[in-house]
């Protein structure tokens, strides 16, 4: 069965913290790995991945792949309240395959 | 990016009745998709919805119980058929302008069945 695995399932922090959302995956037929960030039922985009070692950044989100690893981080820095979502990873095949997902929430 | 939308935004239905879900977006897009997103899980592939032709089913998903129809390359309705509280869930649709590359996904519908 074709897996994506998120870490933690959910996290709690205060703001101004740095976090760091894990995803793993299998490799068969991997294309590209995509994150989302869904605060209420839309799953907005954030980033898709398909070079290992190139970090993408957008303000303070930034995010990376490991090919050899079959694994990807998401980083937020200085996160603030409206952070708070559950960020989902997947992994693109002939189609995408979604992980858990992480929550996370950002108290002030 | 491709900008979805879909009607409605949320329903409350009756048991044993359907509910035809429309995704629309605003310019053309080569592949379509229907996911559902049952409460508190992630999202799961029900099809892919096929421009001219029929959907194509994801296990456990059959077209009796969700027709989809495309009929053009910017538009596609999901029926959940013959509803049961089971079917309560969030239904979202998504988009690729080309094979493979980012899906961008409509704002779901919320169906509840009581």
């Amino acid at each position: 069965e074709d897996k994506v695995v998120q870490s933690p399932l959910s996290l709690v922090v205060h703001e101004g913290d740095t976090v760091t959302l894990n995803c793993s995956y299998e490799v068969t037929n991997f294309r590209s790995l995509l994150w989302y960030k869904q605060e209420k039922k839309a799953p907005t985009f954030l980033f898709m991945l398909t070079s290992s070692g190139i970090e993408k950044k957008s303000g303070r989100l930034s995010s990376i792949l490991d090919k050899k690893e079959l694994f990807s981080i998401l980083n937020i820095t200085a996160t603030q309240t409206g952070d708070s979502a559950v960020y989902l990873c997947a992994k693109l095949t002939d189609k995408l395959i979604f992980g858990t997902g992480t929550r996370l929430q950002v108290f002030p | 990016s491709a900008v979805i939308s879909q009607k409605p935004s949320r329903d409350i239905c009756q048991r044993g009745t359907s509910l035809t879900i429309q995704c629309q977006v605003d310019s053309q897009v080569t592949m379509m998709f229907w996911y559902r997103q049952q409460p508190g899980q992630s999202l799961t592939l029900i099809a892919t919805a096929n421009q001219g032709s029929e959907a194509t089913y994801e296990s456990g998903f059959v077209i009796d119980k969700f027709p989809i129809s495309r009929p053009n390359l910017t538009f596609s309705t999901l029926t959940v058929s013959n509803m049961s509280p089971e079917d309560s869930s969030i239904y979202l649709c998504s988009a690729e302008r080309e094979w493979r590359d980012t899906q961008y996904f409509g704002p779901g519908t919320r169906l509840t069945v009581l």
